[in-house]
């Protein structure tokens, strides 16, 4: 079935260092495909997406590129700031669904230290 | 942005209680919401899939007689976990996507959880 693999944690990075987390896929079809942010005691927050091949997702300063022939959409930074430490989790939404089913990866903590 | 928060933040209940847990889109309307669960160093599972003033659909293996889904309105669902028993310990969390001018279409905005322990 669809699923979403991502690196275990926790990512430990001092502050201005580059970051990437790796993610990647197995869908049927072309699935979108999302990374979204959790700040500790607070919800999921949508950091980006990108709905088809070769797209970029950024925001925030992270960027994500969809990769079918890797299948892959690692998130990547150029300078990580303390602020960024939470969890970050890669999702993907199969194209063969009518509804919009988030299929999650297991998050990736990250954790920044001045 | 649009804001999604869910009541209890934690709750502690004996083995055979039900529990209720709140989940309401603040400044949207939330045509469909949606719950999962998620286990220490797992992914989000999703349980159901709820459209408002419709019966919920159910993920494969969740029982619905066990967590009853209510979505009543187009702020409110609810998830309540009945005759409660150690392994539904765990952190339930809920989306929701809708319209509004707060809301961007088709993005699911997610509460922060509710962590119940059962004893």
């Amino acid at each position: 079935g669809d699923s979403v693999t991502q690196m275990e944690g926790p990512v430990t990075l001092s502050e201005e260092a580059f970051l990437t987390i790796n993610c990647t896929y197995t869908a049927t079809g072309y699935p979108s495909l999302f990374w979204y942010v959790q700040y500790p005691g607070e919800g999921l927050q949508l950091l980006l997406k990108a709905t088809k091949a070769d797209d970029k997702g950024s925001n925030k300063g992270f960027e994500a590129t969809y990769r079918k022939e890797t299948t892959s959409f690692h998130l990547e930074k150029g300078s990580v700031q303390v602020s960024d430490s939470a969890v970050y989790f890669c999702a993907l939404v199969p194209r063969s669904y009518n509804t919009d089913k988030l299929i999650f990866g297991t998050g990736t903590r990250l954790q920044v230290f001045p | 942005g649009a804001v999604v928060s869910q009541h209890p933040s934690r709750v502690i209940c004996k083995s055979g209680t039900s529990v209720k847990i709140e989940c309401r889109s603040l400044d949207f309307q939330a045509t469909t919401m949606f719950w999962y669960r998620q286990f220490p160093k797992k992914s989000l599972m999703l349980m159901a899939t709820s459209n408002e003033g419709s019966k919920a659909t159910y993920e494969q293996g969740v029982e619905k007689d066990k967590f009853l889904i209510n979505h009543a309105s187009l702020t409110l669902s609810t998830l309540t976990v009945t005759s409660a028993h150690p392994e539904d310990s765990s952190f339930y969390i809920c989306s929701a996507r809708g319209s509004g001018r707060r809301a961007i279409t088709d993005t699911q905005y997610f509460g922060p959880g509710t962590r119940l322990t059962v004893l």
